[in-house]
């Protein structure tokens, strides 16, 4: 199978913990990669490979996996925080690619 | 700074064409691997195509949906990315976005801000 499948919304408290998951068969062999997507904008790389942030990505965000699932965490949520988040990496052929379902955070 | 700049969207009607562009700046386009991605209203991300650098190679593929409908192609001379979108279909309407794209890990990294593609009678 070709789908990564996330959690549709989760919300967390501010300056908690929060973990999304990404589950799919293509992450037994790639490493997923993170977006953030706030309304009306365009989606920014948060996280990607095995654990690694793009310049002015805070460090609250971090990445992890196992097996068929990888995860997104933001430690110490903030309110900006607030967005979609999807995750992606390539398809089990290795030359296309997939995105997530994508989750809706909401911080409380 | 990369810039990636989008335009050509707009509404067609089903079984048009229309084509859209992408002017890149701030990188050396021609060592880019680039993509398109499209977001159907209040839906999610979905990878439309790539085009390869034409030192890999510069070879394209395209997700299922689109194939043998849409084609991506390149002009290093313009740094310029190029989407011709035939047979247009409703499900097709949606922002589409061009981006930059990983060759090693399969991220995309640089997003333009999109532009709109409306397929309505």
């Amino acid at each position: 199978s070709s789908e990564l499948t996330q959690d549709p919304a989760v919300s967390v408290a501010l300056g908690q913990t929060v973990r999304i998951t990404c589950q799919g068969d293509s992450l037994r062999s790639y490493y997923a990669n993170w977006y953030q997507q706030k309304p009306g904008q365009a989606p920014v790389l948060v996280i990607y490979g095995k654990n690694n942030r793009p310049s002015g990505i805070p460090d609250r965000f971090s990445g992890s996996s196992s097996g068929n699932t990888a995860s997104l965490t933001i430690t110490g949520a903030q309110a900006e925080d607030e967005a979609d988040y999807y995750c992606n990496s390539r398809d089990s052929s290795g030359n296309h690619y997939v995105f997530g379902t994508g989750t809706k955070v909401t911080v409380l | 700074e990369v810039q990636l700049v989008e335009s050509g969207g707009g509404l067609v009607k089903p079984g048009g064409s229309l084509r859209v562009s992408c002017a890149a700046s701030g990188f050396t386009f021609s060592n880019a691997w680039m993509s398109w991605v499209r977001q159907a209203p209040g839906k999610g991300l979905e990878w439309v195509g790539r085009i390869k650098s034409k030192t890999d190679g510069g070879t394209t593929d395209y997700a299922a949906p689109v194939k043998g409908r849409f084609t991506i192609s390149r002009d290093d001379s313009k740094n310029t990315l190029y989407l011709q979108m035939n047979s247009l279909k409703t499900e097709d309407t949606a922002v589409y976005y061009c981006t930059t794209t990983s060759s090693w890990y399969g991220y995309f990294d640089y997003w333009g801000q999109g532009t709109l593609v409306t397929v309505s009678s």
